[in-house]
């Protein structure tokens, strides 16, 4: 396992409400990310962080931020929930031996607004 | 437009035979390319990678082409087995900052007993 881990791993939800889902882990690597599965659309990177404090938008960010105050920490906020923002959330770590290339994969949150 | 394609959201294999997993993708500035394996419930899991200087890895009964003429990488898992059962997903790495992978929209193997 690389040490990742995500809450909550369920969560229903209001359209409106704020949310926020948490990655964590245990390894004190320096990238990290989060992503959005959805049916016929496989994983779509939502932001990334490469640091503390240093952030930036993947193919998917409207309607998320992020924030990173601690290396082993990473948030994913929902401002405002909206149905279409349905979906599983996963969160993955850059791998720090070899190339550098190979990511590693939270279990996810299953995230539901209703 | 997708960047990564898998063109067969489903495959059924028999035990013991091989499966064929086929990916292509457009943008030539990929430099790495991933297979995950994904089971219900849970994150996807690394496989097998290559990188664009290479055409074959290999790692067991897992073996990644890629055909950079053709864009086009495959995955051969010979003899297939039923805990192959999976969804599995392509992904390509750009080399500009960040290292962010691309992924295709998936794959779901079926490996009969």
């Amino acid at each position: 396992d690389a040490g990742i881990t995500q809450s909550p791993r369920h969560k229903v939800t209001e359209t409106g409400t704020p949310v926020t889902l948490r990655c964590h882990q245990t390894e004190n690597h320096r990238y990290m990310y989060w992503y959005r599965q959805d049916p016929g659309h496989g994983l779509r990177l939502i932001h990334y962080s490469y640091g503390v404090k240093d952030t930036d938008k993947g193919e998917v960010s409207d309607g998320y931020s992020v924030s990173r105050s601690k290396t082993e920490d990473f948030l994913l906020t929902l401002e405002s929930a909206t149905s279409s923002q349905t979906s599983v959330y996963f969160c993955a770590i850059r791998g720090e031996t070899g190339g550098y290339n190979e990511q590693f994969f939270g279990p996810g949150t299953r995230l539901t607004v209703l | 437009d997708q960047q990564v394609k898998q063109n067969s959201p489903s495959l059924s294999v028999q035990e013991g035979r091989i499966s064929i997993l086929n990916c292509d993708y457009t943008n030539s500035m990929f430099d790495y390319f991933l297979w995950y394996k994904k089971y219900p419930a849970e994150g996807p899991t690394f496989l097998i990678s290559i990188s664009s200087i290479k055409d074959k890895n290999e790692d067991g009964r897992f073996t990644v082409f890629l055909n950079k003429s053709a864009k086009h990488l495959s995955l051969h898992i010979v003899p297939s087995q039923p805990g192959d059962s999976a969804v599995y997903f392509c992904a390509a790495k750009g080399m500009g900052a960040g290292n962010m992978l691309t992924f295709g929209g998936g794959t779901r193997l079926m490996v009969k007993p």
